[in-house]
């Protein structure tokens, strides 16, 4: 099983949709949670930090569920800027730091 | 912030040849990581740079086959040895801890490494 499982993708939507990324994490003892967003043939950059008690930013609503070791990333009113792939990242202590990424869910957002 | 620039930005290398990817960072930085990213896919932990000591390798990854080196806080290198087109990747390197505070991991633009 892999540490950080996202949906496979490609999630096709139109301008205006909402969308919702779902992430499981394996390793209970993670402590941090990211999602990160990818542009074709660029780096990563940090979208939004994950907390347990839920954050938003703009459009951007992040939730964390430690119980369920669950992480979801919900973008309103999508705009075609947003196309992008989507990466789930959790942080894990075992070993020393270490930051896992999954694989990634690449949003295509259509006028 | 911090930026982070790499050298090469891509390069073009025949089989057997090592290649040594320079990272630089503009402020100091708590931790530094190398990534590889192969087209399509997601990125992969290669190892953790150690100021002043020997990198720690994720499972696959050794020390003979990417050496890295980490002399000050804001600088590392990362060789690929005797290279095969399997070494064929998006090389990148990773720093954390820029701001107290902050857990936000900052990267580099990579290396385009082809291996003919």
């Amino acid at each position: 099983r892999k540490e950080v499982e996202q949906d496979p993708g490609p999630f096709n939507v139109p301008e205006g949709a909402t969308v919702a990324f779902n992430c499981t994490y394996s390793n209970s003892a993670s402590q941090s949670f990211f999602w990160y967003r990818q542009d074709c043939r660029k780096e990563p950059k940090l979208l939004m930090s994950v907390y347990s008690s839920g954050n938003e930013d703009g459009r951007f609503t992040a939730q964390l569920n430690r119980a369920s070791q669950y992480i979801s990333l919900l973008i309103r009113d999508s705009k075609l800027s947003d196309s992008a792939t989507y990466l789930c990242v959790v942080t894990s202590p075992t070993g020393g730091f270490k930051t896992i990424f999954g694989a990634g869910t690449r949003l295509f957002v259509k006028a | 912030s911090a930026v982070i620039s790499q050298k090469p930005s891509r390069d073009i290398c025949q089989r057997g040849t090592s290649l040594t990817i320079q990272c630089q960072v503009d402020s100091q930085v708590t931790m530094m990581f190398w990534y590889r990213q192969q087209p399509g896919q997601s990125l992969t932990l290669i190892a953790t740079a150690n100021q002043g000591s020997e990198a720690t390798y994720e499972s696959g990854f050794v020390i003979d086959k990417f050496p890295i080196s980490r002399p000050n806080l804001t600088f590392s290198t990362l060789t690929v040895s005797n290279m095969s087109p399997e070494d064929s990747s998006i090389y990148l390197c990773s720093g954390y801890g820029a701001r107290q505070g902050s857990d936000e991991q900052y990267f580099g633009p990579g290396t385009r490494l082809t291996v003919t």
